[in-house]
């Protein structure tokens, strides 16, 4: 199985800063690897696609990058919004895993 | 729209069985896969297994071989997620996600970048308690 691991767990920024989020890999993956965002009482949102694809209807603040065993998340200008879970997830063989979810906090 | 709406909440026993149902609409429904995915109270999401839509075949994790099984009435573009001997740890939400793939073209030569899921269900909440 390929093993998913993602950091921080946790952090906390201020609106109108950038932060990353990154996700490694047990395994060569190439890119596939999606990030979603989950808010509180809410359904996972998908956010990136194959690593660095933008979803339909998602800001262009959201960006992702890497590929292989290396993957990167970034939210620039961040907004009281972006509070929430992000969690990536490896669909390069099954089982399909994600990772442990990072908490952002806005200050 | 595209959507995916899910059976309602469901309360058990420890030992009983749950099955939980995903309708599709707004999509040809044989053409992907369904994923069932699971979160307990405060904690990560978990993958349990998928069956590929079209012909029916299925994958699940490990942990939960020989208790779950995953199958679809493509006459009623339906999901179903059962569920068997029920522990406490078995709480959670459960969600079925859509897996779509992405391609890409180099001149003439397609080739897939990844996969995602990008159509949920909007979660069924299954408590087991004695």
């Amino acid at each position: 199985d390929i093993q998913v691991t993602q950091s921080p767990p946790s952090l906390s920024a201020s609106v109108g800063d950038r932060v990353t989020i990154s996700c490694r890999t047990s395994h060569n993956i190439n890119t596939y690897l999606s990030w979603y965002q989950q808010k509180p009482g809410k359904v996972p949102e998908l956010l990136i696609y194959s690593a660095s694809g933008l979803q339909s209807g998602v800001p262009s603040r959201f960006s992702g990058s890497g590929s292989g065993t290396e993957f990167t998340l970034t939210i620039n200008s961040l907004r009281p919004e972006d509070s929430a879970t992000y969690y990536c997830l490896q669909s390069y063989s099954t089982p399909r895993t994600f990772g442990q979810g990072t908490k952002l906090e806005i200050k | 729209q595209v959507q995916h709406v899910q059976s309602g909440a469901e309360v058990k026993r420890p030992g009983a069985s749950v099955t939980v149902s995903c309708r599709a609409s707004g999509y040809i429904f044989t053409n992907y896969s369904m994923h069932w995915v699971r979160q307990a109270p405060g904690q990560s999401l978990e993958w349990m297994g998928w069956i590929n839509v079209g012909n029916g075949l299925t994958k699940y994790l490990e942990k939960f071989q020989g208790r779950v099984t995953i199958t679809r009435d493509t006459s009623a573009s339906q999901v179903y997620l059962q569920l068997s001997n029920l522990r406490s740890e078995d709480t959670a939400i459960y969600y079925c996600a859509r897996e779509s793939i992405y391609v890409a073209s180099r001149g003439t030569y397609r080739y897939t970048t990844g996969n995602a899921f990008d159509i949920w269900g909007q979660g069924t909440v299954v408590s087991v308690s004695s």
